[in-house]
């Protein structure tokens, strides 16, 4: 079984431009998570989709940041215009049961973010 | 608003020696409590959970972990570390209410030597 897949592993973007960031969930799990870990700090959550539907973004930093998650399978987060302050690396984690407290999530290897 | 501290951002151990890395959590609530380890390029994998059944929980690769309520810990142990263990390791947090929202550490490297 294919384990969470996210693209790109790295990117180096200026100040200003647009990157856009995927997630592929485990086939068949309806919760999918993302979260950022700045250099040095803890791992935020961000937001949790259930299939296709926003249940909780209130990790989401400002109106730069916009999760998708077109017909429940992969996500993809963007973010534009980026800033300085948004590098760090972003983890996507999916689950399978109800989103529920007990779940295991299982987490992607991340995405490296610079921003120049 | 629930919160965990991790003492420690590097441990580090001899081979055979024991690992004991330090979490303590702050929750209004009875939470549910985890240990995630990422290896170099790897995601975080989930190591062990307590989900208020033992509070002694056993994990995978010989970790195990004692939730105190009384001391708000849930310290992670290993007998006997070994090369393979060297990675950072994660202690999370989430309410027991509504859906899944884990509230992560700092984070500890644990670096062995032979």
């Amino acid at each position: 079984e294919a384990g969470v897949t996210q693209f790109p592993s790295h990117s180096v973007i200026e100040k200003g431009q647009t990157v856009t960031l995927r997630c592929d969930p485990i086939s068949g799990h309806d919760n999918l998570y993302w979260y950022r870990r700045v250099m040095g700090k803890e791992i935020k959550f961000l937001l949790h989709f259930v299939k296709e539907s926003k249940q909780d973004e209130s990790g989401m930093p400002n109106n730069r940041f916009l999760a998708e998650r077109t017909g429940g399978t992969y996500s993809t987060l963007k973010v534009q215009p980026a800033e300085l302050e948004d590098s760090g690396v972003y983890f996507c984690a999916s689950s399978q049961d109800g989103g529920i407290s007990t779940d295991t999530q299982y987490f992607g290897p991340g995405t490296r973010l610079t921003v120049l | 608003a629930q919160s965990v501290t991790q003492l420690g951002s590097h441990v580090s151990v001899s081979e055979g020696a024991l690992v004991l890395l330090r979490c303590n959590y702050s929750s209004s609530v009875p939470p549910y409590l985890f240990w995630y380890v990422q290896y170099p390029n790897q995601g975080l994998q989930l190591l062990l959970k307590y989900t208020s059944a033992a509070t002694l929980v056993k994990g995978i690769n010989g970790f195990e972990a004692e939730f105190k309520k009384s001391e708000t810990s849930f310290h992670l142990t290993k007998p006997s570390a070994h090369m393979s263990d060297a990675a950072e390791y994660f202690c999370a947090v989430s309410d027991k209410v509504g859906f899944q929202k884990l509230v992560f550490g700092t984070g500890t490297r644990l670096l062995v030597s032979p």
